[in-house]
Order: C-alpha cells, then structure tokens, then sequence
C-alpha cells in the first residue's frame, strides 16, 4: 500500500538548518510529484513546497523563500527538504504529500503521518 | 492569513446537512481545481474531495463538492458524531504560483 514516511525533525536553534526525509513505498516514485505541507502547533495547514516527479520546476511558498532546498534521491525512493536560517514561526509538524497525477485532476492523495520541527533556544 | 476564506466553525445536529464555504479569487478558486481535507485531532489531514467535486475511493457519498465561480463548498449531509473533525480547503494560486490553503472550519457535531 501506499506509504509516505517523513523523519528528520527535532529540536533547532533559531538560525539554525535541518534536513527532513520523506521516504516513500507502495508507489513509483519517479512517477509521482510530492509537497510539502506543515501545520504550526495549533494552527491550520501551510502547503510549503513542491517537487515535480520529473524536471527542474520546484515551487515553494514565498514564506519560505531563498530558505529551502528540495531534492530527489530516486535511488531510494526520498525526498528532501533542506530548510536554512530557521525562525521560531517554522516550528510545525511537516507533512509530506503526494501529489495524484500529474495534471493535477487528483492532488494531495496520501499524506504521510508528519515529523515536528520545534525552533527554540 | 490565507488567500482561501472559510468561516472558522460550522455546527449541525446528527441527521442535518451542513455546508461548509470556501472564498478565493479569479487566481485560485475560479480556474483551479479546489481539494477538500478532513482532519482528526492529532493525525494527519486526509484528502476528502479532489478537483471539485469527486470523491476518493472509500470516502462516503454524504461528503459532496461544488464549485462556482470564486467560491467552493463542502456539504455533509446525514451528520453524525464521528464527521466533527477540522476540515480545509487547497488549490492552486495562479498569482502567487503556488498552492494555497483556507485557513480551517472545525465542524461541531451537536
């Protein structure tokens, strides 16, 4: 069955970076684009970013911009999400989400079950 | 604050229908498809409506979409107890080149 399985959160200091993973099964990964999506501690849902199943056209929201990196190993079917100078208003649980198919018809199909980030010193 | 409007709580009676609203632009909701999520307390949100108005295998014939114009909405109808969830709604925003989320409804069983 489909699986998406994020790690990677934790504890960081305010400027501080960290790499989230999304492992992914159940599904071709090449085949698929997958976001991101957080929701701070009581708050509602975010999108963050997006990474296309194939080519180079990534998006991310402006409220993170010039402070991610995402990228693609699909030799282990993961994606990553590279986050730098970290504020406390980053501090959320992220999700990853795949995206249905490719001309958008079906998005956010399956979610993974999300990795905490907190931002405090 | 999101480009998507929904009122932050809705509440029916079990049996009631209950519509929940969702308010954008001509970026987003009027050219886009529009996505619908239901969500527990502490799990993950779960897609409940994709482009517009269909609905993902195994998700109850009671949830229904609809779009017109800038605006979508969820209806539910036949509630019952285990429907109280918070539910948001996603689409694409041609402007700001991105995905947008509402900003949340938390529906009340009464």
């Amino acid at each position: 069955q489909v699986q998406l399985v994020e790690s990677g959160g934790g504890v960081v200091q305010p400027g501080g970076s960290v790499r989230l993973s999304c492992v992914v099964s159940g599904f071709t990964f090449t085949s698929y684009g997958l976001h991101w999506v957080r929701q701070a501690p009581g708050k509602g849902l975010e999108w963050v970013a997006f990474s296309p199943h194939v080519g180079s056209n990534k998006y991310h929201a402006d409220t993170v911009e010039g402070r991610i990196t995402i990228s693609r190993d699909n030799a282990r079917n993961t994606m990553y999400l590279q986050m730098y100078g970290l504020r406390v208003e980053d501090s959320a649980v992220y999700y990853c989400v795949r995206r249905g198919d490719n001309s958008g018809w079906n998005d956010f199909d399956y979610w993974g079950q999300g990795t905490l980030v907190t931002v405090s010193s | 604050q999101s480009v998507l409007t929904q009122p932050p709580s809705a509440s029916g009676a079990p049996g009631q229908r209950v519509s929940i609203s969702c308010s954008g632009g001509s970026s987003n909701v009027k050219g886009n498809y529009v996505y619908w999520f239901q969500q527990f307390p502490g799990t993950a949100p779960k897609l409940l409506i994709y482009a517009n108005s269909q609905r993902p295998s195994g998700v109850p014939d009671r949830f229904s979409g609809s779009k017109s114009g800038t605006s979508a909405s969820l209806a539910i109808s036949g509630l019952r107890s285990e429907d109280e969830a918070d539910y948001y709604c996603a689409t694409w925003d041609d402007s700001l080149n991105g995905w947008v989320i509402g900003g949340g409804t938390k529906l009340i069983v009464l």
